[in-house]
């Protein structure tokens, strides 16, 4: 079975420092992993995915994550935090064996940005 | 449109009560989802929609009852609740048939609380 870890469930950052969500994965096969975002009192929206083409992937608001197969990783980086940027942080992977779509999720980072 | 709505966005009920949870989305996607989300928890699948039938049922109990009337709308009936069955309901969709690749959009939420 896939599954994925996020290191420290509550990140703190100063406006304008470096974000890194940590989330690595277990997967016996090649994995699909995504980067949820999700506000307060919202739904979950998608930052990015990655499916193999490239090994950096871009996000939307300034977010990228690179997969790395040998530290089974996937973090999530944006150069300067916003303070619009604080919310919970999902990593997580398909698991479907083509048939079916589903999420398996981590246990999320809230991340806090300080002025 | 990348929109899945859900209504209502509150939702406070007895035990004893029946209520319907909705999710329509305009998209044409046709695998649907609902997910039941604990606070400060990540998201778990509950139901899994494809073409209109149910291809994935996570042994929710049966007080929970999903329909899909159309590729649309997707319902969640609730009948005889317990209050640890409070959480934030979330609907999602995507493309189908359902692969690895595919993005999960999702809707706000209803947030439900048992008495």
């Amino acid at each position: 079975a896939q599954s994925v870890t996020q290191l420290g469930s509550h990140v703190s950052v100063s406006e304008g420092a470096l974000v890194l969500l940590r989330c690595n994965y277990s997967s016996s096969v090649p994995p699909y992993l995504f980067w949820y975002v999700q506000y307060p009192n919202q739904g979950l929206q998608l930052l990015l995915k990655y499916t193999s083409a490239a090994t950096l992937v871009k996000g939307i608001n300034g977010f990228e994550a690179e997969f790395k197969k040998s530290e089974t990783s996937f973090h999530l980086t944006k150069p300067s935090a916003h303070m619009s940027d604080a919310a919970e942080y999902f990593c997580a992977v398909s698991d479907g064996g083509g048939a079916t779509n589903k999420l398996i999720f981590g246990t999320g980072t809230l991340l806090a940005v300080q002025p | 449109d990348t929109e899945v709505t859900q209504t209502p966005k509150h939702l406070v009920m007895g035990m004893t009560n029946k209520k319907s949870l909705k999710c329509e989305q305009h998209m044409g996607h046709r695998a649907m989802y609902w997910y039941k989300q604990k606070a400060k928890k990540p998201p778990e699948l509950m139901f899994v929609y494809s073409y209109e039938k149910l291809s994935i049922n996570e042994s929710v109990p049966s007080r929970f009852s999903p329909e899909c009337p159309n590729s649309s709308l997707l319902n969640l009936h609730l009948h005889a609740l317990q209050p640890e069955d409070s959480a934030l309901y979330l609907c999602a969709s995507s493309q189908d048939p359902p692969t690895n690749l595919d993005t999960q959009y999702f809707g706000p939420g209803t947030r439900l609380t048992v008495l």
